[in-house]
């Protein structure tokens, strides 16, 4: 089945402590995206990657990083997390080709920093 | 700076009746406007799409409505059913592939 895995799918951790959410995808997507969902503020891209070993910013960066270091895999790492960061992230993938812009998002991590 | 403008932030419809949701954009340059649809606990799935060289988009009981010259598009679910009680959002995309998103409304279709 294609699809986008995400782990863990809920974390409750405290202030300072790092930590890593996994991300993958089995459909072979060369493009990669961390979003954070927050009511009233919608859907905002943290990072994105457009192919392995290639990474970029998005709209709210501060706070995380990532790596692609092979195509399937994109974890989203919070070195020092902060309660500001208590929030629910969303992973997705999509082909490169512009032709095709489907989104396919994972089922979400809920992350509550104390 | 919010690009894509969602409204109303929350919709509650009676069954059968038709649900509007309206987003406005301020670049011009983006080119391709998604309708995402997200059940509690699931991620966002692609619901319809439309281009903005098509005025309006219907899949079954779904339809776009874009106004270019507005810079606004909109949702227009008919018929709606408890079924369609979700979480949407409306996003553009811009020049690179990056997809903006609205801020989402909560539809509660009441039986």
């Amino acid at each position: 089945e294609a699809q986008v895995t995400q782990n863990p799918r809920y974390l409750i951790t405290v202030t300072g402590k790092k930590l890593t959410v996994t991300c993958s995808q089995n459909m072979n997507h060369e493009y990669m995206s961390w979003y954070r969902q927050d009511p009233g503020l919608g859907l905002r891209q943290i990072y994105y990657s457009m192919n392995v070993e290639v990474t970029d910013k998005g709209d709210v960066p501060e706070g995380y990083k990532v790596s692609r270091k092979e195509k399937r895999n994109f974890p989203l790492i919070l070195e020092s997390p902060s309660p500001n960061q208590t929030s629910l992230y969303f992973c997705a993938s999509k082909p490169i080709a512009l032709a095709s812009d489907t989104q396919y998002f994972g089922p979400g991590t809920r992350l509550t920093v104390l | 700076q919010q690009q894509v403008k969602q409204s109303p932030q929350s919709l509650i419809v009676q069954k059968g009746g038709i649900s509007i949701i309206n987003c406005a954009y301020e670049n011009t340059a983006f080119d391709y406007f998604p309708w995402y649809q997200q059940f509690p606990g699931k991620g966002p799935a692609l619901l319809i799409a439309i281009r903005p060289d098509v005025s309006e988009k219907k899949e079954g009981r779904f339809t776009i409505s874009f106004n270019k010259s507005a810079k606004q598009f909109s949702l227009h679910i008919m018929d709606s059913q408890p079924g369609d009680s979700a979480t949407y959002f409306c996003a553009a995309r811009s020049q690179g592939g990056k997809l903006i998103f609205g801020q989402g409304t909560e539809l509660s279709v009441k039986p």
